[in-house]
């Protein structure tokens, strides 16, 4: 199993310019998170998407940051206009249903590290 | 304000020794815990979780500890290897079948050959 795949692994980019992450979840998960991680808020959670419709984005910070699940093995999060305060790493992570109790697993990929200068 | 904390950003512990971390929460509905291992440039692995109806979950090296009434939980690794070295996370979630986690900022474990 190939595990969560986020591409890209790295990006630089201007004050203002549009950015898109990627993510692959794990073959046959029901679940996808999105989370965001800074030295200040730690590991936060964006949105997540139950069978490709999005569950919770409460997360979201603003409207600049959008996510979509078109399929069940593709997932972007997209920030438009992208500010110096963005710069994080961005994970996703993906899980199966669960029949009872609450969490879970979650599988993590390594992680979108963005510079936003 | 931060719902989940962990309040010692690092540990060192000599190899062979008990390493003990500790997790601190405050949000009563969180019935769900888990802990998580990050080595540098990799996303966050599962270690081991336990339920709000127990007060201990063991898993080989690594046990984990809850007290309910002291909204406190630790993970104790025995003995401790050069290989834990690792970021872990703390993370809590709050009813059944809930896949919303609250992350702690993490505890850096250094262990010492």
């Amino acid at each position: 199993d190939a595990g969560v795949i986020q591409s890209p692994r790295h990006e630089v980019t201007e004050m203002g310019q549009e950015v898109t992450l990627r993510c692959k979840p794990i073959s046959g998960h029901d679940y996808l998170f999105w989370y965001r991680q800074t030295m200040m808020r730690g590991l936060e959670l964006l949105i997540y998407f139950n069978n490709n419709v999005p569950i919770d984005d409460s997360g979201m910070p603003e409207d600049r940051f959008s996510a979509k699940m078109p399929n069940a093995s593709f997932s972007t999060l997209k920030i438009q206009p992208s500010e110096p305060r963005d710069s994080a790493v961005y994970f996703c992570a993906s899980s199966l249903a669960l029949s009872g109790g609450g969490g879970g697993e979650q599988y993590f990929g390594p992680g979108t590290r963005l510079t936003v200068t | 304000d931060q719902q989940v904390k962990q309040n010692s950003p690092s540990l060192s512990v000599q190899e062979g020794r008990i390493s003990i971390l500790n997790c601190d929460y405050t949000n009563s509905m969180f019935d769900y815990f888990l802990w998580y291992k990050k080595y540098p440039a990799e996303g966050p692995t599962f270690l081991i979780s336990i339920s709000s109806i127990k007060d201990k979950n063991e898993d080989g090296r690594f046990t984990v500890f809850l007290n309910k009434s002291a909204k406190h939980l630790s993970l104790h690794i025995v003995p401790s290897q050069p290989g834990d070295s690792a970021v872990y996370f703390c993370a809590a979630s709050e009813g059944a079948g809930s896949y919303q986690l609250t992350f702690g900022k993490g505890t850096k474990l250094s262990v010492i050959p």
